[in-house]
């Protein structure tokens, strides 16, 4: 298995264009997770999805994010309008379905957003 | 909801030494605390996990400790080398979600 997928693993853009992240989870797993990295906040969760429905929402920052996944198969996390504050690696994880009650979550080689 | 604390940020030891790293959480229906280790640029990848029915773990090197009555629980890593130099991050779970700790970041002396 390839693991979890990312593109693009570096963007650069410019503050108040739209950015778009994608990210293809590993085959079989069922939940998908959006976390955001930066030096001053960590690993900050910002949605997470189970059966291609989202279930908590509460991490997403504003409304300028959002994020869909129309598939098992595919999410996108998309910006819209970007400001420079938005600068962080974007990581996306999956993990399978229950085994007994724990579930390691995979990620995916992330996306280095920078914002001009 | 979990509040996951995590200490030192910082740690440095001479290789061959023993690192400590210690993490507390709030919620006591979490019951799986897995431990992950992200080297510079790269993703954070699991490393050793602990669920809650069990007291400690080892894996070679690598050992969790987990106490259930206090809500903490502890990563050991014995014998360091160069190459475990990374950053840590310990989480607590309850279900799919995890809530991670802020990161350690260790550093080993050659």
């Amino acid at each position: 298995d390839a693991g979890v997928i990312q593109s693009p693993r570096h963007e650069v853009t410019e503050m108040g264009q739209e950015v778009t992240l994608r990210c293809k989870p590993i085959s079989g797993h069922n939940s998908l997770f959006w976390y955001r990295q930066t030096m001053m906040r960590g690993l900050e969760l910002l949605i997470y999805f189970n059966n291609n429905v989202p279930i908590d929402d509460s991490g997403m920052p504003e409304d300028r994010f959002s994020a869909k996944m129309p598939n098992a198969s595919f999410s996108t996390l998309k910006i819209q309008p970007s400001e420079p504050r938005d600068s962080a690696v974007y990581f996306c994880a999956s993990s399978p379905p229950n085994r007994g009650r724990y579930n390691e979550q995979f990620f995916g080689p992330g996306t280095r957003l920078t914002v001009l | 909801g979990e509040n996951v604390e995590q200490h030192p940020s910082t740690l440095s030891v001479q290789e061959g030494d023993s690192a400590v790293i210690k993490c507390t959480y709030s919620d006591s229906a979490s019951n799986y605390f897995p431990w992950y280790k992200q080297e510079l640029g790269k993703r954070p990848q699991l490393i050793i996990d602990i669920r809650s029915n069990v007291g400690e773990k080892k894996d070679q090197r690598i050992a969790v400790t987990l106490n259930k009555t206090a809500k903490h629980f502890s990563l050991h890593i014995t014998e360091t080398q160069p190459e475990d130099s990374a950053v840590y991050f310990c989480a607590a779970s309850r279900g799919n979600q995890f809530y991670f700790g802020t990161g350690t970041s260790l550093t080993v002396i050659p």
